[in-house]
């Protein structure tokens, strides 16, 4: 069963910090794992989106990580500004064109 | 860039009455479109999959009675909920693949449609 599961449920940080976020999934076969930011009350935006053989991309201050090996991804912010407050999904899609989607990440930060 | 845009942003209807809301791809044409449903703290669900020109897929468990999909042209997809009860209040959500579509083409999401049935 292809499934997508992020870590933290939540996290609360204080402006400035920086942050990872884990997504594991089990999706087979691999084409591609997306991450996408979605404020409170409107739809996800995209931030990266990875193929097999991409290791690293990175969007401003967010850069993502792939372990096809190991089936990880992460979500690393720096320099977290107010305006990261969000939730963070994690999707991944197979080679059949079927998107999986995470339970999300809620990211709140603090000044 | 690609947008994807949704309307209406908010709506409230009486139970029993119907509600549609729209889907559109403003630069580009999307053959292929899909509906999502999301409740509070929780990421999307997949309801179905609009096809422009055939009939839509749906999701199991999804009542394809109660949430009616049009796809009648390269740009607009329709999501028509109807006879509405309270159960059906929830976040809508649509999104469009950018062409040339393939495994690893960009999705773009609208920005949602909060509907409230009292």
């Amino acid at each position: 069963k292809n499934q997508v599961e992020q870590s933290p449920q939540s996290l609360i940080i204080l402006e400035g910090k920086n942050c990872t976020l884990q997504c594991n999934y089990t999706v087979s076969p691999f084409s591609n794992l997306r991450w996408y930011k979605q404020d409170t009350g409107r739809g996800p935006v995209s931030l990266t989106i990875m193929t097999f053989s991409e290791n690293t991309k990175s969007n401003g201050r967010y850069t993502a990580t792939l372990d096809a090996d190991t089936k990880q991804s992460s979500l690393h912010i720096t320099a977290s500004q107010l305006s990261d407050s969000a939730s963070y999904i994690c999707v991944v899609g197979n080679a059949g064109n079927m998107l999986t989607f995470g339970g999300g990440t809620r990211l709140m930060v603090k000044p | 860039g690609a947008v994807v845009s949704q309307h209406p942003s908010r709506v409230i209807c009486k139970s029993g009455t119907s509600v549609k809301i729209e889907c559109r791809s403003l630069d580009f044409q999307a053959t292929t479109m899909f509906w999502y449903r999301q409740f509070p703290k929780q990421s999307l669900m997949l309801m179905a999959t609009s096809n422009e020109g055939s009939k839509a897929t749906y999701e199991q468990g999804v009542e394809k009675d109660k949430f009616l999909i049009n796809h009648a042209s390269l740009t607009l997809s329709t999501l028509t909920v109807t006879s509405a009860h309270p159960e059906d209040s929830s976040f809508y959500i649509c999104s469009a693949r950018e062409p040339p579509v393939s495994m690893g083409s960009p999705l773009h999401f609208g920005n949602g449609t909060r509907l409230t049935v009292t």
